[in-house]
């Protein structure tokens, strides 16, 4: 069974970098077929994409955010990561990893359990 | 940008009802069309994709039709494990692939 974990602070600064961590189990990266993505929730509010990467590194992100955002990939340990640079308090949401399949219609099978981010000083 | 507007916002009915939620797409997205159901404080879990097909292990209660730019979410018989917000997603075109604002299904 596919699980994914997101870690990293809770606590991000205001300008400072905010960093996430995906690290998935049951499934390996390297196999191909899927986008391991991210998405946000801020409180109370709907989900917002932020992007994706396939296990050979191309990506794709959201536009609103996409001078301020990476995702790496580091296949040899199963994981994948997020960093938002510049953060400020409309960064802070819960923050979900998820994979992405793309044989036939592209959709998130699998999602890790989110991760509440906070951007205060 | 891809907007996916759901109706209604929310909506109440009684265990057994028949429950509709729609979902239109600003342009046509063919069948790309995705349902997910969110409890509190949990993520969201996928219920349908491809518009109309049934996600392993989901229940049998949940259907959805739809194709180009009018979709359709429906539980035959509410019941209350039910109780969720739904979100329609496109993944017709990325980037942005882009949610609906959710349906809150209460139990009246």
């Amino acid at each position: 069974q596919v699980q994914l974990q997101e870690s990293g602070p809770g606590l991000v600064r205001p300008s400072q970098t905010l960093s996430l961590t995906c690290t998935v189990s049951g499934d390996s990266i390297s196999s191909g077929g899927y986008f391991w993505s991210w998405i946000r929730q801020h409180p109370g509010k709907g989900l917002e994409w932020i992007g994706y990467i396939y296990h050979s590194g191309s990506t794709n992100y959201n536009p609103s955010l996409r001078s301020r955002v990476t995702i790496s990939v580091d296949t040899s340990k199963n994981q994948f990561s997020l960093k938002l640079t510049s953060a400020t308090a409309a960064d802070t949401a819960v923050y979900y990893c998820a994979r992405a399949t793309i044989t036939a219609r592209p959709r998130f099978d699998h999602w890790g359990q989110g991760t509440l981010v906070t951007v205060s000083s | 940008d891809i907007q996916m507007t759901q109706s209604p916002s929310s909506l109440s009915a009684s265990v057994g009802d028949r429950v509709t939620i729609t979902c239109r797409a600003s342009q046509s997205i063919s069948d790309y069309l995705n349902w997910y159901q969110q409890k509190p404080g949990k993520a969201p879990k996928l219920l349908i994709y491809g518009a109309s097909t049934l996600q392993s292990g989901v229940p049998s209660r949940f259907s959805g039709s739809g194709s180009g730019t009018d979709f359709t979410l429906t539980i035959s018989s509410l019941q209350p494990e039910d109780i969720a917000i739904y979100y329609c997603q496109q993944s017709y075109s990325a980037p942005p692939w882009t949610f609906g604002q959710g349906t809150k299904v209460e139990i009246k």
